[in-house]
Formats: structure tokens, sequence, C-alpha cells
């Protein structure tokens, strides 16, 4: 079955930077796109990026736009989120998810990002 | 990029059936057959029940359906059951091949 692990998370400082890792099992990796959402603490769903299958093509939410770099590596069924220039309204916790027919259709359990001086 | 609108909540009895709405614009629910819904438990992961409008993931109960008119997409929930309870939010395929989640909709069982 699908399995989707997220890790990385944690405490940073307005203005830092943190790299979101999530590691996929159960499924063939290279060939879905891969997203990241994130929800902020008692707060709705709100997604933050998208990338291909084979990496080539990433879009992402005008709230992150060049501040989060979304990436993946096929050969270690590994996708990525780095974050840069973090505000505390980035407080969430970020979960990345399974991409197919223009749905999320598995998610991970999530991880804690927590912008706090 | 605004968020999707949903009513804050909707509440119905056991056995009857209740309708979410999700009102977007042109930009988004208007212009693409690409909605999906996803139910949420507190403190749990949110699970995908509707995508393309009204095809449901295998798995999902068909007390669960979706439909769309114009900019405006719609959950209903048939025969409502206790473990209905949860947070509702709607998800759409945007300009620019991005994405905008909803604002939520707690169902409650009365």
């Amino acid at each position: 079955q699908v399995q989707l692990v997220e890790s990385g998370g944690g405490v940073v400082q307005p203005g830092g930077s943190l790299r979101l890792s999530c590691a996929a099992s159960g499924f063939t990796f290279r060939n879905y796109g891969m997203h990241w959402a994130r929800q902020a603490p008692g707060k709705g769903l709100e997604w933050v990026a998208v990338i291909s299958y084979d990496g080539s093509n990433k879009f992402y939410a005008d709230s992150v736009e060049g501040r989060f770099t979304i990436s993946r590596d096929n050969s270690k069924n590994t996708l990525y989120l780095q974050m840069n220039s973090l505000r505390p309204e980035d407080t969430a916790v970020y979960y990345c998810a399974k991409g197919t027919d223009f749905s999320l259709d598995s998610w991970g359990q999530g991880t804690l990002v927590t912008v706090s001086s | 990029q605004s968020a999707l609108t949903q009513p804050a909540s909707v509440s119905g009895s056991p056995g009857q059936s209740i309708t979410i709405s999700c009102t977007g614009t042109s930009s988004d629910v208007g212009s693409y057959n690409l909605v999906s819904w996803y139910q949420q438990y507190p403190g749990k992961v949110p699970k995908l029940m509707i995508y393309e409008v009204s095809k449901g993931p295998s798995g999902v109960s068909n007390r669960f359906s979706g439909s769309k008119s114009g900019n405006t997409a719609s959950l209903t929930i048939s025969g409502l059951q206790a473990e209905d309870e949860a947070d509702y939010y709607c998800c759409s395929y945007a300009a620019g091949s991005t994405y905008v989640f909803g604002t939520g909709t707690k169902v409650t069982v009365l």
C-alpha cells in the first residue's frame, strides 16, 4: 500500500530555512506527480506546490513562490521541500501527497514546522 | 489564488441528505472539471472522497456524490451517518497549473 513519511520539521526562527523530505513506498514513485500541502494549527488546508513525475515542471502557491522550492529524487523515491525566508505564517503541519487524476489521493502523516523567535 | 468559498458548517439528522457547496471563479472551478473533495477527522490525515467532480475512489462509500454547475461544485452525503461527522474540503485545479482548496466545512450529525 502507498506509504508517505515526512520528516525534517522543527522550530526555526523567522528568516531561517528548513528542508522537508517525504519518503515514498508502495507505488512506482517516478510515475506520479507529487504535492505539498499544509495546515496551520486550527485552520484549513492550503495547497503549497506540485512537481511533475520527472521533475521538469514545478508550480507554487503565490504565498510561497520565490521562497520555497519543490524537488524530487526518483532514484531515492523521495520528495523534498526547501523552505527559505520563513515567516511566522508558514507555521503549519506540512503534508506530502501523491497526485492522481488532478487530486491528492494519498497523504502522509505530516511534519510540523514552527516559525518563531 | 483565493480560497474557494464553503459554508463554515452544515448539519443534518441521521438518514438525511446534506449538500456542501464550494464556490470558486472562472479561473478554477468554472473552467475545469477537476474538483476533488477531502474528508478530515480532527487530528487525522485528509482522505480523498471524490475526484474529477463526481468520481468516487475505490473503497469510498457511494453515499458520497459530487456535482458542478458553473463556478460552484457540490458534495452531497446521502443517508447521513454518525461517522460522517468531520471536516470537508473541496479543491480545484486552477489557472497556472496550480491548485486551490476551499475554506472547509464542518459537518455535524445531530
